[in-house]
């Protein structure tokens, strides 16, 4: 059972405009939620998190939003820029004093210049 | 500069051989994890280690095995009984349960294919 999903596999967006992707989560004792960029054949990076008290949290072009009743979090990238062509991961953890995350499957995103 | 590494960058496997993948870090992070990543499934965990000499099976641990000796090295072992092991496998590493939101530390990943 996929406890984090992300349903669109891969997502075009022109380069100066917004790119939103989106994750949804079944399980609702989840209290913490990541996002990550991964390149090819590299190990995933950190882009920005959020925890369930709050439902927006803002990083230079990067946010994050958290909707609790919907049990679904989007990230925004405003402006696009081709560099930003990776795949993205959603992670979701509950916050039982062993931090385990859960990853979605994905979103591969394309910055078209 | 601190992080993780792993080794090696591509390993080939032969039928029912034992290949163990490297991973060190000197992030001084208590906790370290194996995940692997199959196309079209994300990254699913194999096991996990909170402190030394300690670690617990992740979701998918059957036919692997780890060790955590030194807090800063967390090898996997893909053993025979893996029946479909090729795939890129990912270390990585995280304070202790003090700071959920700073998020693991990626390693750069071993490709493992079976010949």
């Amino acid at each position: 059972d996929q406890q984090v999903k992300q349903n669109s596999p891969s997502l075009s967006v022109q380069e100066g405009r917004i790119s939103i992707l989106n994750c949804d989560y079944t399980n609702s004792m989840f209290d913490y939620f990541l996002w990550y960029k991964k390149y090819p054949a590299e190990g995933p990076t950190f882009l920005i998190s959020i925890s369930s008290i709050k439902d927006k949290n803002e990083d230079g072009r990067f946010t994050v939003f958290l909707n609790k009743s919907a049990k679904h979090l989007s990230l925004h990238i405003v402006p696009s820029q081709p560099g930003d062509s990776a795949v993205y991961f959603c992670a979701a953890s509950a916050a039982s004093g062993t931090y385990k995350y859960i990853f979605g499957t994905g979103t591969r995103l394309k910055v078209l210049a | 500069d601190g992080g993780i590494t792993q080794s090696p960058k591509y390993l080939f496997r032969k039928e029912g051989q034992n290949v163990t993948l490297s991973c060190e870090q000197n992030l001084n992070h208590d906790a370290m994890y194996w995940y692997r990543q199959d196309p079209g499934q994300g990254l699913r965990l194999i096991y996990y280690s909170q402190i030394v000499n300690d670690f617990q099976k992740g979701d998918i641990a059957e036919g692997y095995s780890v060790s955590r000796e030194k807090k800063e090295s967390f090898p996997l072992t893909v053993t025979s009984a893996q029946k479909n092991p090729t795939a890129f496998y990912l270390c990585a590493s995280s304070r202790d349960s003090s700071a959920p939101l700073d998020g693991y530390t990626f390693g750069s990943g071993t490709r493992l294919t079976v010949v």
